[in-house]
């Protein structure tokens, strides 16, 4: 069974640049799976951030595309999330995600971590 | 504002049935059979309940059963039990460009 552990700053400042990294334990990131950020703001539903492949192939939410960017480090069996130039409504509780095999919906997920924008 | 609509609450007893209805467009849930259902316990990750529309991962009581007509699937909870009681998002892929979305959570009460 996959398991997936979030970490990363809880804090950080806006303009600044939010980083996180993903754990992934039970299985392989190289296996043929896609791999996925989704965050939940205070009060909100879930939104899409991105996902990457462990060849380095990316997709992104459109209204996120330019200020984000993911990574893989087969090395250390990880992926990780950036995101530039914050505000307070990057505020949220970020989830790392596998992608089914299928392609066709999420299977596993992180515990996530909360990520506070301010000052 | 979430790309799929879902009612914001429901509500019933113990041993009734409740449906979520999860709306999107053609270019979603209309389109393509990849709906899930994920339910949210109060300070817990996501777990999936349904996925493609209507298949149940193992684990899951087959009183959480999954639908869809056009552009809106539903999430039926039959024999409501008070450990139902939690937020439960519908999930679509969305094509090459948008990929996935979300409905905006529907908080499930069990009276």
């Amino acid at each position: 069974q996959v398991q997936l552990q979030e970490s990363g700053p809880g804090l950080v400042k806006p303009s600044g640049t939010l980083s996180l990294t993903c754990a992934v334990s039970g299985g392989s990131i190289s296996s043929r799976n896609w791999w996925s950020w989704v965050r939940q703001s205070p009060g909100k539903g879930l939104e899409w951030i991105g996902e990457i492949y462990h060849s380095g192939t990316t997709n992104y939410n459109p209204s996120l595309r330019s200020r984000v960017t993911t990574s893989v480090d087969k090395s250390k069996n990880q992926f990780s999330l950036k995101l530039t130039s914050v505000t307070a409504a990057d505020t949220a509780l970020y989830y790392c995600a596998k992608v089914s095999e299928t392609y066709s919906y999420f299977d596993f997920w992180g515990q996530g971590v909360l990520v506070t924008v301010s000052s | 504002q979430s790309a799929l609509t879902q009612p914001r609450s429901v509500s019933g007893s113990p041993g009734q049935s409740v449906t979520i209805s999860c709306t999107g467009t053609s270019d979603d849930v209309g389109g393509y059979n990849y709906v899930s259902w994920h339910q949210q316990l109060p300070g817990a990750a996501p777990k999936v309940m349904i996925y493609d529309v209507s298949e149940r991962p193992s684990g899951v009581p087959d009183r959480f059963s999954g639908s869809k007509s056009g552009n809106t699937a539903s999430l039926t909870i039959s024999g409501l039990q008070a450990e139902d009681e939690a937020d439960y998002y519908c999930c679509s892929y969305a094509g090459q460009y948008s990929r996935w979305v979300f409905g905006g959570g529907t908080k499930l009460t069990v009276l």
